[in-house]
């Protein structure tokens, strides 16, 4: 079975610097991984996600997540942020080729940003 | 018009009530999904549905059961609600792919609160 890991549980960061979030995962077979976003009060929605292909992902809002087979991680990173990138990020990981697969949530990193 | 929504959007109920969550869905989804987040814990998969006939367990079914009355509705029922079910509730649907690697799109949640 697949698990995921999210290192950090909140990060704060100052406006314009970058950030990078991190997420490790567990699995004895390939994998595909995602970034979902949630904006106070309101659901999730995809930032990005790796299929296959090439390790750089990018998302949407400037964000991209770089997959690292060998190291089983996922990080997420921005190169400057915003205010308006406040919000709880959540990394999961399903593995491929499995029709009993299910979609496994990391515990969410709350990126806090202070002006 | 928002393509996933939840009613209630909050609820407050006693310990040993029937309660029903509803969600609906305007974007033509095969696949639906209830979830449930705690804080620190992330989001845990509760029921998910391939299609109409199609029902499947999740990581924490116990406590809970489901009705895909139509493509387009998926509900969640608690049959004796419990304190410990007290959590936010999201619904997501997803495209027809073969697995998880479909985009999900969240509902805006269900606050549930079991006193």
């Amino acid at each position: 079975a697949q698990s995921v890991t999210q290192l950090d549980s909140q990060v704060p960061v100052f406006e314009e610097a970058p950030v990078e979030l991190r997420c490790n995962y567990s699995s004895s077979v390939s994998v595909y991984l995602f970034w979902y976003v949630q904006y106070p009060n309101q659901g999730l929605q995809l930032l990005l996600k790796y299929l296959s292909g090439s390790t750089l992902v990018k998302g949407i809002n400037g964000f991209e997540a770089e997959f690292n087979k060998s190291q089983t991680s996922f990080h997420l990173r921005k190169p400057s942020v915003h205010i308006s990138d406040t919000a709880e990020y959540f990394c999961a990981v399903s593995e491929r080729g499995s029709s009993a697969s299910k979609i496994i949530f990391g515990s969410g990193t709350r990126l806090s940003i202070r002006p | 018009d928002a393509d996933v929504t939840q009613t209630p959007r909050n609820r407050i109920t006693k310990t040993g009530k029937r309660i029903m969550l509803e969600c609906s869905q305007t974007k033509g989804h095969d696949r639906m999904y209830w979830y449930r987040q705690d804080p620190g814990l992330g989001l845990q998969l509760i029921y998910y549905s391939f299609d109409v006939k199609d029902i499947n367990k999740g990581e924490i079914s116990d406590g809970y059961s489901v009705s895909r009355q139509a493509q387009a509705k998926f509900s969640l029922s608690l049959e004796s609600a419990i304190p410990n079910q007290t959590a936010l509730y999201f619904c997501a649907t997803s495209g027809p792919a073969g697995d998880f690697t479909d985009t999900q799109y969240f509902g805006p949640g269900t606050r549930l609160t079991v006193l």
